[in-house]
């Protein structure tokens, strides 16, 4: 099935306590990006990477770090997580760049800094 | 900045009815995308209109663009329980770097049997 798959989907953390979001793609999708989702902001596009070794900042990349080492996997790093990084994270995916293309979203990350 | 911003933010039907939303943006687009996301899941694609298309159709989805306006509306016919969810306007603009797309925030649509 093609799917996007996030882990965790649920994390409970501490300040300064690094952590990784994991995010694959099983449908060989070029473009890769990240967002968080907000009550009343919507989604907010983090990072996005048009291929392996591609990435660039979206709106909001202060705190997060990411990697394309492979072409399935973006993972997102926060190295020292804070409590406005509390939030949904959601990874998506998409055949390549540009708008001509939906995204597939993953199923997100509920995200609790203390 | 939000690129799309969607109104109402919130509605409220009864199955059978139509359930109209609008998403205004401020700059030029290449095209504009219209997502569902239901509580608290990923988002799903829903359809795409190109900037040279002025109306859409896809199902009991109806979109249009008014790009002199810069707004744009999805209508959905004949609404079920099922539709209830949230729904997202996402562009790229014509400035923007390729893969950048902006989402507005959302209408709440709940449909009531």
């Amino acid at each position: 099935e093609a799917q996007v798959t996030q882990n965790p989907r649920y994390l409970i953390t501490v300040t300064g306590k690094k952590l990784t979001v994991t995010c694959s793609q099983n449908m060989n999708h070029e473009y890769m990006s990240w967002y968080r989702q907000d009550p009343g902001l919507g989604l907010r596009q983090i990072y996005y990477s048009m291929n392996v070794e591609v990435t660039d900042k979206g709106d909001v990349p202060e705190g997060y770090k990411v990697s394309r080492k492979e072409k399935r996997n973006f993972p997102l790093i926060l190295e020292s997580p804070s409590p406005n990084q509390t939030s949904l994270y959601f990874c998506a995916s998409s055949l390549v760049a540009g708008s001509y293309n939906e995204q597939f979203f993953g199923p997100g990350t509920r995200l609790t800094v203390l | 900045s939000q690129q799309g911003e969607e109104d109402p933010q919130a509605l409220s039907i009864q199955e059978g009815e139509n359930a109209t939303m609008n998403c205004s943006y401020k700059t030029s687009i290449n095209n504009l995308q219209w997502y569902r996301q239901n509580s608290g899941r990923g988002l799903v694609h829903l359809i795409l209109i190109r900037s040279n298309e002025r109306e859409k159709h896809s199902g009991r989805l109806r979109v249009t663009l008014d790009t002199s306006k810069k707004s744009s509306s999805l209508l959905i016919t004949a609404s079920r329980a099922a539709d209830t969810a949230s729904y997202f306007c996402a562009t790229e603009g014509v400035t923007d770097s390729w893969g950048k797309l902006q989402f507005g925030a959302g209408t709440q649509v709940v449909v009531t049997p």
